[in-house]
């Protein structure tokens, strides 16, 4: 049973440039958590997003940050005009059902270097 | 302001030492509380978890946590490391009817000297 596949592992762009990260979640898994680890810092919920709808993206930054989860494909996380800022490690994480009960399993991480 | 706090930043261990990190939060009301662990080059892995019942729990690999509501706290112990214990260990928690999401705290750093 394949875990939870995040791509790229690694992802280098220039100040300005568009970064894609790709989530794809364990399989019979519809909800899907976005988390971002800075340097030195914990994991930070950004989004929380079932197929086809964003349930709670109170973590998400206001501006270049986008997700989405479409009926078909992986979830994607899209920050435009990349910032030094953005350089960290983003986390993935499904679940099968929302709730407590229900276990997130994590991916391997995008970790995203601006330069 | 809400958060969890994990004291510890770096431990270093010999094998054999026992091994307690601490984990204190700030929510008020019921938490689920959560301790994982990332191998070096691989993804978070769930060690334990509490939802209620008996504030001991066990998780794999030997590990344990005790959850003490009066402190807010939720530590984890192992009595006898190993060298393949040598890991990032984080506390979590999440919120009932909040969405689920986690929020971490900032996790520790172990490593075990063979």
């Amino acid at each position: 049973n394949a875990g939870v596949m995040q791509n790229p592992r690694h992802l280098v762009r220039r100040r300005g440039q568009e970064a894609r990260l790709r989530c794809s979640p364990m399989k019979g898994h519809s909800h899907v958590y976005w988390y971002r680890q800075l340097p030195e810092e914990g994991l930070k919920f950004m989004v929380y997003l079932q197929k086809e709808n964003i349930i709670d993206e109170s973590g998400m930054p206001k501006e270049r940050f986008s997700a989405e989860f479409p009926k078909e494909g992986p979830s994607i996380l899209r920050i435009q005009q990349v910032v030094r800022g953005d350089s960290a490690a983003y986390f993935c994480a499904s679940s099968s059902q929302q709730g407590a009960a229900y276990e997130q399993y994590f991916g391997p991480g995008t970790r995203l270097t601006v330069t | 302001a809400q958060s969890v706090s994990q004291h510890n930043h770096h431990v270093i261990l010999s094998e054999a030492a026992s091994l307690e990190l601490g984990c204190n939060y700030s929510y008020g009301g019921t938490v689920n509380l959560f301790w994982y662990v990332q191998y070096p080059g691989q993804h978070l892995q769930l060690l334990l978890k509490y939802f209620s019942g008996d504030p001991l729990v066990k998780g794999i690999k030997g590990f344990e946590a005790e959850f003490i509501k009066s402190k807010f706290s939720f530590n984890l112990r192992k009595p006898s490391v190993q060298w393949s214990d040598t890991a990032e260990y984080f506390c979590a928690v999440t919120l009932p009817n909040t969405g689920n999401q986690f929020y971490f705290g900032t996790g520790t750093s172990l490593t075990v000297i063979p």
